[in-house]
């Protein structure tokens, strides 16, 4: 069976300093991977899709970037941090256009 | 554009009560719409989705949703609310990306389910 799993689960970072969050799904083969961020009361919001190995698509402008360095990895990353960074970051996957499943997310504060 | 609306960002029902969150949709095209549960500091989990075949879609944990195009709406109920029913829900619309290899789903705000004893 598929699984994916995020980390880290939660980390506190000062403004200014850099981030990476990591992604990886196993149990498929060239799955859809997607970043979301979910702030309080906002919903989620799509920041990063991608279909394939080093094709990143970009949903909003902003101060992260995502990385496919393989099939079933992604990342995502921040050379400087914000306080507007601070969130829960979801990252899923799907086949084709099918249904997305969530990893379990990774709380990020920054400070 | 597609989009949703979820009237009531807190819902709260007794025990063995009737659950009714409602979800209303935008979409200039016939849409794919979802349920996905939350619960706390956890990810979402898909409770059902629609794809344009039976009206009536029945979900995990004895949810189910009825897709009714003429009120564009896709209400999600419950008969008998159960204690672990409590978490939040969201309804999302789908759309089409990269010439339909893939698809974004649109999200509404959430509506948080609190079950009372």
């Amino acid at each position: 069976s598929q699984t994916i799993h995020q980390w880290p689960a939660t980390l506190v970072q000062p403004v200014g300093s850099p981030l990476s969050l990591e992604c990886t799904v196993e149990g498929t083969s060239n799955p859809n991977l997607y970043w979301y961020r979910q702030a309080a009361g906002r919903g989620l919001q799509l920041l990063f899709y991608s279909v394939g190995i080093g094709q990143i698509s970009s949903e909003v402008p902003q101060n992260l970037s995502a990385s496919r360095p393989q099939d079933r990895q992604f990342i995502l990353s921040s050379k400087k941090l914000l306080l507007s960074d601070s969130g829960f970051y979801l990252c899923a996957w799907s086949i084709g256009a099918g249904e997305l499943f969530f990893g379990e997310g990774s709380r990020l504060t920054v400070l | 554009a597609q989009s949703v609306t979820q009237l009531g960002s807190h819902v709260s029902v007794s025990e063995g009560a009737l659950v009714l969150l409602r979800c209303n949709y935008s979409s200039s095209v016939p849409p794919y719409l979802f349920w996905y549960v939350q619960y706390p500091n956890q990810g979402l989990q898909l409770l059902l989705k629609y794809t344009s075949a039976a009206t009536l879609v029945k979900g995990i944990n004895g949810f189910e949703a009825e897709f009714k195009k003429s009120e564009t709406s896709f209400h999600l109920t419950k008969p008998s609310a159960h204690m672990s029913d409590a978490a939040e829900y969201f309804c999302a619309v789908s759309r089409a990306l990269y010439g339909g290899a893939t698809n974004k789903l649109i999200f509404g705000t959430g509506t948080l389910l609190a079950v009372q004893p």
